[in-house]
């Protein structure tokens, strides 16, 4: 089945600790985003790549960067984790003709 | 400017009962609108979509929502709850265009007592 997959599923990380998310999808979609979601909240974009056009949201951290060195692989890098990055971090895809976005199972993060 | 209102944070229903989880719009056009579920640990799952079709439109799992233009509203219901459907659902509007961007609701949490 295409589909957009996360690994890991869960990251334990050390406070100030580099650290990497991967998104990858089977759906050959053009649009890739990440976003950060914190406990009862909502999912808050952080970044998106139109092909490979990066465009990042205006409020988004310096701390959070992204990769996507091929269609169907997205990075999402935190250069020093913060205790307050802890969270749900969602990757989705969506092509130029769709309205919808296609969400993989999140990685989960935790900072020690 | 678009957003989205979702009326209630936590709705609580017994299992067999119907389900009516509320959210209203602001869009200056035509949106497109969405509703997601969210089950815990999980990513978010596609329910249903309008997008200038039918105004009644019918999603997974026996949910179904109606898209009203005079009350600027896009109601999720189901006729009987199931155990199954305690989660939590957002609302979300899309901006369209190329990059597809959504506008989130802030939550439902749907909770289903046996």
């Amino acid at each position: 089945d295409a589909m957009v997959i996360q690994n890991p599923r869960y990251q334990v990380t050390q406070f100030g600790k580099p650290v990497t998310l991967s998104c990858s999808q089977t759906l050959n979609h053009n649009v890739m985003y990440w976003y950060q979601q914190k406990s009862s909240q909502a999912p808050k974009l952080l970044f998106h790549y139109y092909d490979k056009d990066f465009n990042n949201e205006a409020d988004t951290p310096d701390n959070f960067q992204s990769r996507r060195p091929n269609t169907s692989f997205c990075f999402l890098d935190i250069r020093s984790p913060g205790l307050g990055d802890a969270a749900m971090y969602l990757c989705a895809t969506s092509r130029k003709s769709m309205n919808e976005q296609f969400f993989g199972p999140g990685t989960r993060l935790t900072v020690l | 400017a678009q957003s989205v209102t979702q009326l209630d944070s936590h709705v609580s229903v017994s299992e067999g009962t119907p389900v009516l989880l509320r959210c209203n719009y602001s869009s200056s056009y035509s949106p497109s609108l969405f509703w997601y579920v969210q089950h815990p640990n999980k990513g978010l799952q596609l329910l249903l979509k309008y997008t200038s079709a039918a105004t009644l439109v019918k999603g997974i799992n026996g949910f179904e929502a109606e898209f009203k233009k005079s009350e600027t509203s896009f109601h999720l219901t189901k006729p009987s709850a199931h155990m199954s459907d305690a989660a939590e659902y957002f609302c979300v509007v899309s901006y369209g265009g190329a990059t597809n961007k959504l506008i989130f609701g802030t939550g439902t949490l749907l909770a289903v007592q046996p």
